[in-house]
């Protein structure tokens, strides 16, 4: 398993302003990921991140808005631009673990945008 | 595409007892993973059991079990002697068989534990 560290556990953000979520790993790891979890409902991929190379967007998502910052393996950052009340979310970070498919995640990041 | 459906927004149970939550999915592979994580009110997301489809022998981890009905595309957990420390936000996921780790969550399924 993987230790993984999220800051800031919870902000309260005010629209137009951008933030950026860092994601701390205590192992290196290859792929990051970034989830979005909006207020009672399910996880929604944002994109993928590995290092030394460009995140890959999902869907719905593009890098204007959701700029994010692989530097090594152990370390990312997503930031959330020019917030809107719709942008209120807990926002996940994971990686993989190991060869069977399944994630490890942080504690998340609970936004509110007002 | 592949999705995940949970069928029950809230369950309850009484300590000690036994619930089962229902998932389906929809997929034209032959080959995936299948999870039920676990999101306590503290909010880290937490695995609570897997499943590989190539295995037809379900996985079972204590307290926990799943019944894997591949043809049906069923993938239910059962909780057995049911903890005040279960209730949760529980979330039936999908990953590919490829190793892009791309998970695909069904919406959740609230389960109480009642003293």
């Amino acid at each position: 398993s993987a230790v993984i560290s999220q800051k800031p556990s919870r902000d309260i953000c005010q629209r137009g302003t951008s933030l950026t979520i860092q994601c701390q790993v205590d192992s290196q790891v290859t792929m990051m990921f970034w989830y979005r979890q909006q207020p009672g409902q399910s996880l929604t991929l944002i994109a993928t991140a590995n290092q030394g190379s460009e995140a890959t967007y999902e869907s719905g998502f593009v890098i204007d808005k959701f700029p994010i910052s692989r530097p090594n393996l152990t370390f990312s950052t997503l930031t959330v631009s020019n917030m809107s009340p719709e942008d209120s979310s807990i926002y996940l970070c994971s990686v993989a673990g190991g060869n069977t498919g399944e994630l490890f995640f942080g504690e998340g990041s609970r936004l509110t945008v007002l | 595409a592949q999705t995940v459906t949970q069928s029950q927004p809230e369950m309850s149970v009484q300590e000690a007892e036994t619930v089962t939550l229902s998932c389906t999915y929809d997929t034209s592979e032959s080959n995936y993973y299948l999870f039920w994580y676990k999101q306590p009110p503290s909010r880290q997301m937490i695995l609570v059991i897997r499943q590989e489809a190539y295995k037809q022998q379900n996985a079972t981890e204590n307290r926990f079990s799943v019944n894997f009905q591949k043809a049906a595309k069923s993938f239910s957990l059962k909780i057995s002697d049911s903890q005040l420390g279960d209730t949760a936000m529980y979330f039936c996921a999908y990953a590919g068989g490829g190793s892009n780790y791309k998970l695909t969550f069904g919406k959740g399924t609230l389960l109480t534990v009642n003293p």
